[in-house]
């Protein structure tokens, strides 16, 4: 079974802090690796890719490890603005783009 | 910006009801998805099209499920016959050909009673 794993949270954490988040996949055939933002009662959206190289956007940053089949994300400086569950997402290999959801970690960031 | 659209919001209906989901996807993408997400879990896969046929779909798309695209701008998704359990939030997701991002819609919560 092909699946993803989060840390729930929640994480409750004040606006200017650093969260990080973490994620293990099962899958090792995963070609397509991302984390999206869902917030509450909405539709998940794309916050970004992650590559092997690591990738930063902003005050965001993605790391992934193949070997270990862990995905990271990490936010400095949050905003209020920055509350929402964060979903790590991955593709199913193969060339399926098929995408399969981790649970999600809740963010609450507090004035 | 380009958007996926979904109609209805909300639909409310009773167990053994037929339901159809109704979805734009963007324009020129080609891949076309939808993903159900029952309230407090996790976002699933149900079924993927592309082409006028399926391409892949999860255990829970059974026979009581149906996706079609019936002109060049719908995409919709079927059940036939309603259960409690199929109470969730559908998203449809469209993709371009460069594979790049999948676009979800907003979604229709759907409510068997």
């Amino acid at each position: 079974r092909k699946e993803v794993e989060q840390d729930p949270g929640p994480f409750n954490v004040p606006e200017g802090a650093t969260v990080a988040f973490n994620c293990t996949y099962s899958n090792s055939a995963s070609q397509s690796f991302f984390w999206y933002r869902q917030d509450c009662r909405k539709e998940p959206k794309l916050l970004m890719s992650v590559y092997s190289s690591g990738n930063e956007d902003g005050r965001f940053t993605a790391q992934l490890n193949r070997a270990s089949q862990y995905i990271s994300l990490l936010i400095r400086d949050s905003k209020l603005s920055d509350s929402a569950t964060y979903l790590c997402v991955v593709d199913s290999g193969a060339g399926s783009y098929q995408l399969t959801f981790g649970k999600g970690t809740k963010l609450s960031v507090i004035p | 910006e380009p958007e996926v659209t979904q109609t209805p919001s909300h639909q409310v209906t009773q167990m053994g009801q037929e339901v159809i989901l109704r979805c734009v996807p963007i324009s020129n993408h080609l891949y076309f998805y939808w993903y159900r997400q029952i309230l407090g879990q996790k976002v699933e896969f149900l079924v993927s099209f592309y082409n006028n046929e399926i391409s892949e779909k999860s255990e829970i798309f059974d026979d009581q499920f149906s996706v079609e695209r019936p002109d060049g701008s719908n995409f919709t998704l079927k059940i036939r016959s309603t259960k409690l359990e199929d109470s969730a939030m559908y998203f449809c997701a469209s993709l371009s050909q460069d594979f790049g991002e999948q676009y979800f819609g907003p979604g229709t919560r759907l409510t068997v009673t």
